[in-house]
């Protein structure tokens, strides 16, 4: 079956500090891979996407490279902020038919001044 | 845009009650909506799925005849926990799916959730 491996938290780095999630994935195929982020007391939002091997998705200085070889998609910022403080989860969708989404457990990122 | 309303974000209800949460879609036509159920510091588990007009399908071990899930028009599904016990307690998160959102009909765009507190 389809499954998402993130590296657990949480994540805590100091702002400007350089981030890396690990997200790796098992599934048939070539699944669409997606980051989304969680803040306190709310729901899910997308940050980004990628659809096919070595697209990479980009949105507000976050990055992740779809890796087929490596089965990854590891999400990156340069220099984050206080505010990027919240719960990533990566999931994947498989490439037939269905909307479903399968999740990770989730990373929770913890950005101090 | 891709707008997804919850209502209530929040409820708390005395056992044995019934609940209704609704999800819209604000700006496209949901044509697939989802219900997740989240517990603290958990990622999220799909409880069902539903297409409009049509039955929910739920994952197994969700209970159909405790959570129902209406999903009648392009823009509206509900959720509504019967005889709510305090394990019910949880936060319950739609998502939806479909033609004209921003990154196309295959991405879920998320609800803000509703957090249900059962007494």
């Amino acid at each position: 079956g389809n499954s998402v491996t993130q590296m657990e938290g949480p994540v805590t780095l100091s702002e400007e500090a350089f981030l890396t999630i690990n997200c790796t994935y098992t599934a048939t195929g070539y699944p669409s891979l997606f980051w989304y982020v969680q803040y306190p007391g709310e729901g899910l939002q997308l940050l980004l996407k990628a659809t096919k091997a070595d697209d990479k998705g980009s949105n507000k200085g976050f990055e992740a490279t779809y890796r087929k070889e490596t089965t990854s998609f590891h999400l990156e910022k340069g220099s984050v902020q206080v505010s990027d403080s919240a719960v990533y989860f990566c999931a994947l969708r498989p490439l037939s038919g269905y909307s479903t989404l399968t999740f990770g457990k989730g990373t929770m990122l913890l950005v101090s001044p | 845009g891709a707008v997804v309303s919850q209502h209530p974000s929040w409820v708390i209800c005395k056992s044995g009650t019934s609940v209704k949460i609704e999800c819209r879609s604000l700006d496209f036509q949901a044509t697939t909506m989802f219900w997740y159920r989240q517990f603290p510091k958990q990622s999220l588990m799909l409880m069902a799925t539903s297409n409009e007009g049509s039955k929910a399908t739920y994952e197994q071990g969700v209970e159909k005849d405790k959570f129902l899930i209406n999903h009648a028009s392009l823009t509206l599904s509900t959720l509504t926990v019967t005889s709510a016990h305090p394990e019910d307690s949880s936060f319950y998160i739609c998502s939806a799916s479909g033609p004209g959102s921003d990154s196309g009909p295959d991405t879920q765009y998320f609800g803000p959730g509703t957090r249900l507190t059962v007494l």
